[in-house]
C-alpha cells in the first residue's frame, strides 16, 4: 500500500535559519514525487516533480532532492513569506495516476 | 482559463439534500481529478477523467458520490443524500495529461448540517 510520511508536522524557524523537511515514502513503483506549497484557504501550488533517485531541483530558496526511500525539501535562508504548509505526494506507476499525499509540514518563519 | 476554478466556494446544506459542485479546468488540460481534503490533512483521491472518460472511481467513498465530465471540459461532482461526514473541502485539479503535474483549484468548502 502506498504510504507517505512527512516530518516534522510543524517547524518554526527564525528568518535566515536554514532547515530541511522530510518526506518518506513507500510506493509500488514510483512514477514521480511531487512537492506542493499550500497557503491557508488556498489550493496546493505546484513546486517540483522528481522522477529518479539522485535528482535535484531548485527554485529560489528551495531545493528538493530524492533518494529511493525519501525526499528532502531544503529551505535556505527562509523568509517570512515562505511560511506555508508543504505537501509531498507520490504518483505510482500503476493505478489511477492520482497523487497520494502526506499530511504536510506546517512551516512558520519568524521575522 | 488562467487557472482551475471551482464553484461555489462555500456550500452549506442540510443532511439529506443533494449537492453539485463544479470544476472548470485549465482549458488545454485533458486530465481532471477530484480530491477530498480534511482539515490538517493532504488531499485524498476520489476520481479522475481523461477527457470525458472516467477510468477510475475507486476513491469515491460511497455510491452517493458521482462525477461527470460529459464534454471533456467542465466537471461536476454530485453528492446525493448528504451526510454530516461529507463535510470537507473538495478540490479539483487538472493536468495536461496523466503524467504531468497537477494544478489545483481553490476548492469548495462543503458543510452539511
Amino acid at each position: 500500500e502506498d504510504q507517505v510520511t512527512q516530518s516534522p508536522e510543524a517547524l518554526r524557524l527564525q528568518e535566515g535559519e536554514s532547515s530541511s523537511l522530510n518526506c518518506s515514502y513507500t510506493v509500488s513503483g514510483l512514477r514521480g514525487l511531487f512537492w506542493y506549497r499550500q497557503d491557508p484557504g488556498k489550493g496546493p501550488e505546484f513546486l517540483f516533480t522528481l522522477y529518479s533517485a539522485g535528482e535535484e531541483k531548485e527554485k529560489e530558496r528551495l531545493k528538493a532532492t530524492l533518494t529511493k526511500k525519501e525526499s528532502f525539501l531544503h529551505i535556505t535562508a527562509p523568509k517570512p513569506e515562505d511560511s506555508a504548509t508543504y505537501l509531498c505526494a507520490v504518483q505510482a506507476r500503476t493505478g489511477a495516476n492520482n497523487l497520494f499525499f502526506g499530511t504536510g509540514t506546517r512551516l512558520t518563519v519568524i521575522p | 482559463g488562467a487557472g482551475v476554478s471551482q464553484s461555489p466556494r462555500y456550500k452549506v446544506t442540510k443532511r439529506g439534500q443533494d449537492v453539485t459542485l463544479r470544476c472548470d479546468p485549465i482549458s488545454s488540460h485533458a486530465t481532471l481529478y477530484w480530491y477530498q481534503q480534511a482539515l490538517g490533512q493532504g488531499p485524498e483521491f476520489l476520481t479522475y477523467f481523461n477527457y470525458e472518460a472516467q477510468p477510475d472511481k475507486s476513491g469515491l467513498p460511497s455510491d452517493r458520490f458521482s462525477a461527470e465530465r460529459p464534454e471533456g471540459s467542465i466537471s461536476t461532482l454530485t453528492i446525493q443524500r448528504t451526510e454530516q461526514r461529507d463535510s470537507a473541502m473538495y478540490r479539483c485539479a487538472s493536468s495536461l495529461g496523466e503524467l504531468h503535474e497537477q494544478f489545483f483549484g481553490p476548492g469548495t468548502r462543503l458543510t452539511v448540517l
